[in-house]
């Protein structure tokens, strides 16, 4: 069975640029999660889709973070513009029906923000 | 105040020795699950292990078994017979299903000294 895929795996780009992210979750999960999760700290939810609706996106800056998941299976996560405190590891996870369930993570994209 | 914490940021160990990390949460809920999850150098996200609280006896994974003493709210993971390829960041998480999501404590960086 076919993981979480990432990409790309690394990005570089200047402050005030924007970069967008991709996921495809595990093959017939339902819940997909985007984290972030900076140098030394674990990792923090950004935002929960269960099928292609959001149901936590609290802790969102939703003024530069944008983020979606249309038919339900892979999703994108928009960065837009980027500040110098977006560095970080951006992990996707996906879980088989609701996050009471295992949470099963991809490769995570680190960004770099010069 | 923090949700999980992991009170030790690095532990060595000798190859082939015992190593237990500690965690501590915080919940006043009935209705949750604990993880610890492994993060090696490539930044996978990897499960080690998960508890439901419901489950009085201890969850045990070939050489990772974990100490659950819920009165205390302790969440501790030995490692036996450790391999090189133990070393990494280990992470605990808690999921409550009145929040409806996982959260990470800081992490303990695991190393192996063969």
């Amino acid at each position: 069975e076919a993981g979480v895929a990432q990409s790309p795996r690394y990005k570089i780009i200047e402050k005030r640029q924007s970069v967008a992210f991709w996921c495809n979750p595990i093959s017939g999960h339902a819940t997909l999660y985007w984290y972030q999760q900076i140098l030394g700290q674990g990792p923090k939810l950004l935002i929960q889709f269960q099928n292609n609706g959001v149901v936590d996106d609290s802790q969102l800056p939703k003024d530069r973070f944008s983020a979606e998941r249309l038919k339900g299976v892979d999703s994108t996560l928009k960065i837009q513009p980027a500040k110098l405190e977006d560095s970080a590891v951006y992990l996707c996870a996906s879980s088989l029906r609701s996050p009471r369930d295992t949470q099963y993570f991809g490769p995570g994209t680190r960004l770099t923000v010069l | 105040a923090q949700t999980v914490t992991q009170s030790q940021p690095e532990m060595s160990v000798q190859e082939a020795e015992t190593v237990t990390l500690s965690c501590t949460y915080d919940t006043s809920e009935s209705d949750y699950y604990l993880f610890w999850y492994k993060q090696p150098p490539s930044r996978q996200m990897i499960l080690v292990i998960r508890q439901e609280a419901y489950k009085q006896q201890n969850a045990t994974e070939n050489r990772f078994s974990v100490n659950f003493q819920k009165a205390a709210k302790s969440f501790s993971l030995k490692i036996s017979d450790s391999q090189l390829g133990d070393a990494a960041m280990y992470f605990c998480a808690l999921f409550k299903a009145a929040g409806n999501k996982l959260t990470f404590g800081g992490g303990t960086r695991v190393l192996v000294k063969p």
